[in-house]
């Protein structure tokens, strides 16, 4: 079955650094989605990637998708303390039916002030 | 707040014992998801349910079943519960079960299982 591997699990930074979180997929992706999930929290959508080599920006978060649509990554410019949280992609088969969201084990970001 | 509640909030019982969790989507949402999640593990797809029909089957034990009603709200039966059951339940609805629909997570479900 569609695997998504996320790294790294864990990434502690200083407020003001930045911080990036990398997702592959062992099959080719329709799109991929990104959610946050706020200590204590629940997951949460950020955005939606669907093309490939497709770039987004929200404030200090930029999303990529990668050019043969199987990885995935998240880079936020110089980390807030309200950044903490972790970050999970989530991923769609390409395929006729394939529906099914398969998230990665996520990245837990910490943010020391 | 998604718009997705789930009941109860937290449930402490017994190994061998059997709870019912319960999720109600955003107004107007068809599908609803079920996911698991342990200590430190990212989240476990269970189950999915479109409009009352069975959809798509993930890693869900034999032990657990689900229903989706019609007015769309949808039970997570777990049975005969063991420790490692433990975990963080959460449902959550998406508009229809289109291949590009974001997914609304209700707060979640904390199961402990003593």
């Amino acid at each position: 079955g569609q695997q998504v591997m996320q790294i790294p699990q864990y990434q502690h930074v200083q407020e003001g650094e930045d911080f990036t979180t990398y997702c592959n997929s062992s099959t080719t992706l329709s799109n991929i989605q990104w959610y946050k999930q706020r200590p204590g929290g629940h997951p949460v959508f950020l955005i939606q990637l669907v093309k490939s080599g497709e770039v987004k920006k929200q404030k200090r978060l930029t999303f990529q998708f990668g050019e043969a649509k199987k990885n995935s990554s998240l880079h936020i410019t110089a980390t807030q303390t309200t950044d903490v949280g972790t970050y999970f992609c989530a991923g769609r088969n390409s395929g006729a039916g394939s529906y099914q969201l398969t998230f990665g084990k996520g990245t837990k970001l910490s943010v020391i002030p | 707040d998604s718009g997705v509640t789930q009941t109860p909030k937290h449930l402490i019982t017994a190994t061998g014992q059997r709870v019912t969790l319960r999720c109600s989507p955003r107004s107007g949402d068809l599908s609803v998801y079920w996911y698991q999640q342990s200590l430190d593990q990212g989240l476990q797809f269970l189950i999915q349910y479109y409009n009352g029909e069975e959809r798509a089957k993930g890693n869900i034990l034999e032990r657990f079943s689900a229903q989706q009603f019609p007015d769309l709200h949808s039970e997570l039966n777990l049975s005969s519960l063991e420790l490692g059951d433990s975990a963080l339940y959460f449902c959550a609805s998406s508009a229809r079960q289109g291949a590009f629909d974001t997914q609304y997570f209700g707060p979640g479900t904390r199961l402990t299982v003593l």
